[in-house]
């Protein structure tokens, strides 16, 4: 069975810090996987997607950046945290492109103050 | 822009009647319509899904009903249970491109 798991569960951050959040998919070769932000009470919005290792294709401009070194993980970062960058950030997965399920992972809740 | 616009905000039903939520979509290309459904604090759960050559799919108490030449679709969920609480989200894609476009969200609340 495939396990999708996020890191860190939350974070209270800085206004101007770093950060970086992983997902790591286990039991799955090739995912593609997804990076998706989630305002509080709010719509998701697709962030980034990647087919395979080294390829990162960005959906939306929020500044932050996202790679993926390995088959299994998927990264996403900035170097200068904003305020408007708090809420829940979800990594997901599926075995095709996006005319598939998506699998989403339990999700890491960002506060910036 | 919202190209996925979800109806209504929110919507409270009694245990057992029937639950419909309501998608509409602007971008004509979409043909493949995921419902997701998310409890507080967790990630989104695929709930059931319909492909644009579809007017209605079903699974068990929900149903799909499709209309391309309206570009609306609605989930109906009947016999509705408590544990039906939680928040619908109608989401949008097409076979050109590799983003998906989430709706606004539907808050469902099932008394008992």
């Amino acid at each position: 069975a495939q396990t999708i798991h996020q890191w860190p569960v939350a974070e209270i951050k800085a206004v101007g810090s770093p950060l970086s959040l992983g997902c790591t998919i286990k039991g799955k070769s090739s995912p593609n996987l997804y990076w998706y932000w989630q305002a509080t009470g709010g719509t998701l919005q697709q962030l980034f997607y990647s087919i395979t290792v080294g390829q990162v294709e960005s959906v939306v401009q929020l500044n932050l950046s996202a790679s993926r070194p390995k088959d299994d993980q998927f990264i996403l970062s900035t170097e200068k945290l904003l305020l408007s960058h708090s809420g829940f950030y979800l990594c997901a997965w599926s075995r095709h492109l996006n005319q598939d399920t998506q699998y989403f992972g339990p999700g890491t809740r960002l506060l910036v103050l | 822009q919202q190209q996925v616009r979800q109806s209504p905000q929110s919507l409270t039903v009694w245990e057992g009647e029937t639950a419909i939520l309501n998608c509409s979509y602007e971008n004509s290309a979409f043909d493949y319509f995921p419902w997701y459904q998310q409890f507080p604090g967790e990630g989104p759960a695929l709930l059931i899904a319909i492909r644009s050559v579809s007017d209605k799919k079903e699974d068990g108490r929900f149903t799909i009903f499709f209309n391309k030449r309206e570009k609306k679709l609605s989930l109906h969920i009947t016999d509705s249970q408590p544990g039906d609480s939680a928040t619908y989200f109608c989401a949008a894609s097409s076979s050109n491109t590799n983003k998906v476009v989430f709706g606004t969200g539907t808050r469902l609340q099932v008394l008992p």
